[in-house]
């Protein structure tokens, strides 16, 4: 069984949506969580951490169920530039990267 | 604070060769990651290193190896190359012995197998 499963879409919406992407871990021993961006042909870049209670970054919230043993993360108000693959990451020592949710904003 | 740095940016390379890549991790990080992804697919896991020792190995086999050096910085090797080792190579570094601690990547070296 693989340690983090996307949907790796790809979601095609329109500019102004709102989007959410969900990924599910498979060990309940791990211990920190990370969205991350991926632009075309570049590398990983840290979105936001995620936590227990919630937490928000502007447009973007991401959240942590912990009992489900899942990650989510919202994206509101969608732009252009939001368009990319989105990471779900779960570490205890040693970082496991999803497959990554493919994300395209249409004007 | 610079971030963490690898080269080359782009190497060619025959079949058969042997490949080198070097990653320079962020200051006061001790763990190093290497990736590999290939052209429209996920990361792969390869290798961590952490103070100066292997603590994980993907499902690669023995020619890709690597080392980490006493100053933490970190080298790839791919011996006998293949077509198919063709891919972008991602090196990332952590602090273990921070709370919360993430992962930064840098830019990645393009290799190119023909």
């Amino acid at each position: 069984r693989k340690e983090v499963e996307q949907d790796p879409g790809p979601f095609n919406v329109p500019e102004g949506a709102t989007v959410a992407f969900n990924c599910t871990y498979s060990n309940s021993a791990s211990q920190s969580f990370f969205w991350y961006r991926q632009d075309c042909r570049k590398e990983p870049k840290l979105l936001m951490s995620v936590y227990s209670s919630g937490n928000e970054d502007g447009r973007f919230t991401a959240q942590l169920n912990r009992a489900s043993q899942y990650i989510s993360l919202l994206i509101r108000d969608s732009k252009l530039s939001d368009s990319a693959t989105y990471l779900c990451v779960v570490s205890r020592n040693q970082f496991y990267f999803g497959t990554g949710t493919s994300l395209t904003v249409i004007p | 604070e610079a971030g963490v740095t690898q080269s080359p940016t782009h190497l060619i390379k025959t079949r058969g060769q042997q490949a080198t890549l070097r990653c320079s991790p962020i200051s006061g990080h001790t763990s190093v990651y290497w990736y590999q992804q290939a052209l429209g697919l996920g990361l792969q896991f390869l290798l961590w290193y952490d103070e100066g020792e292997e603590r994980n190995r993907g499902n690669f086999p023995p020619r890709f190896s690597g080392r980490q050096f006493p100053n933490y910085s970190s080298e790839l090797n791919v011996n006998a190359l293949e077509l198919e080792d063709s891919a972008l190579y991602l090196c990332a570094s952590s602090s273990l012995q921070r709370s919360g601690n993430t992962i930064y990547f840098g830019e990645g070296s393009w290799l190119t197998v023909v």
